[in-house]
């Protein structure tokens, strides 16, 4: 079945430092992929999404490639702040359904020291 | 716009007492709704889904149950609270085509003691 897997936190960076989260995926067809974002007591955001192979999402000044030929979508952000400490989810859709079923990876935590 | 609410907040419950979740969505019809369950330092645990009015799939068997009585509301219940359903849960939106993205809610952190 589809699957997602995010590279194992934690993740400790210093202020201004440059951020990437691995994330690969295993899927039938060609699914949407997504980043979300879940700060403490929270509920999860959506931070980003691509729908198509070479697609790139950005926000916030995050960002992540659909790359279809690695299976992977990377997130990436030039200079983290402290307030982006938080867990990040790596998700993909089942498009084979219309469900609209995500499967989630296992959650990075990211801590970012001042 | 659409907005997603979950109560109560927060909830404290003994062991063997129900529980009764409550999820409503504003602003869309006729979405996909779900359930999530998150540990304590863990992942995501999809528990329900629901397509339709009174349509629901559950992903894991357990002592809980979920029922949808009208478009965009979303009930979560169980008969018998034990421990391990202790947990942060999460309640969630998608549309019911295109990209799929959910939307999710503020959650509800329940302890059983």
């Amino acid at each position: 079945g589809d699957s997602v897997t995010q590279m194992e936190g934690p993740v400790t960076l210093s202020e201004e430092a440059f951020l990437t989260i691995n994330c690969t995926y295993t899927a039938t067809g060609y699914p949407s992929l997504f980043w979300y974002v879940q700060y403490p007591g929270e509920g999860l955001q959506l931070l980003l999404k691509a729908t198509k192979a070479d697609d790139k999402g950005s926000n916030k000044g995050f960002e992540a490639t659909y790359r279809k030929e690695t299976t992977s979508f990377h997130l990436e952000k030039g200079s983290v702040q402290v307030s982006d400490s938080a867990v990040y989810f790596c998700a993909l859709s089942e498009r084979a359904s219309n469900t609209g079923k995500l499967i989630f990876g296992q959650g990075t935590t990211l801590q970012v020291k001042p | 716009s659409q907005t997603i609410h979950q109560w109560p907040a927060t909830l404290v419950q003994p062991v063997g007492s129900p529980l009764s979740l409550e999820c409503t969505v504003e602003g869309t019809s006729n979405p996909n709704l779900y359930w999530y369950r998150q540990a304590a330092g863990r992942g995501l645990q999809l528990l329900f889904y629901s397509v339709g009015i009174g349509q629901i799939s559950s992903e894991v068997p357990q002592n809980l149950s979920a029922s949808r009585p009208q478009d965009r509301q979303f009930i979560l219940s169980s008969k018998k609270l034990l421990l391990s359903d202790s947990g942060f849960y999460l309640c969630a939106w998608s549309r019911t085509s295109g990209s799929y993205e959910q939307y999710f809610g503020p959650g509800t952190r329940l302890t059983v003691t």
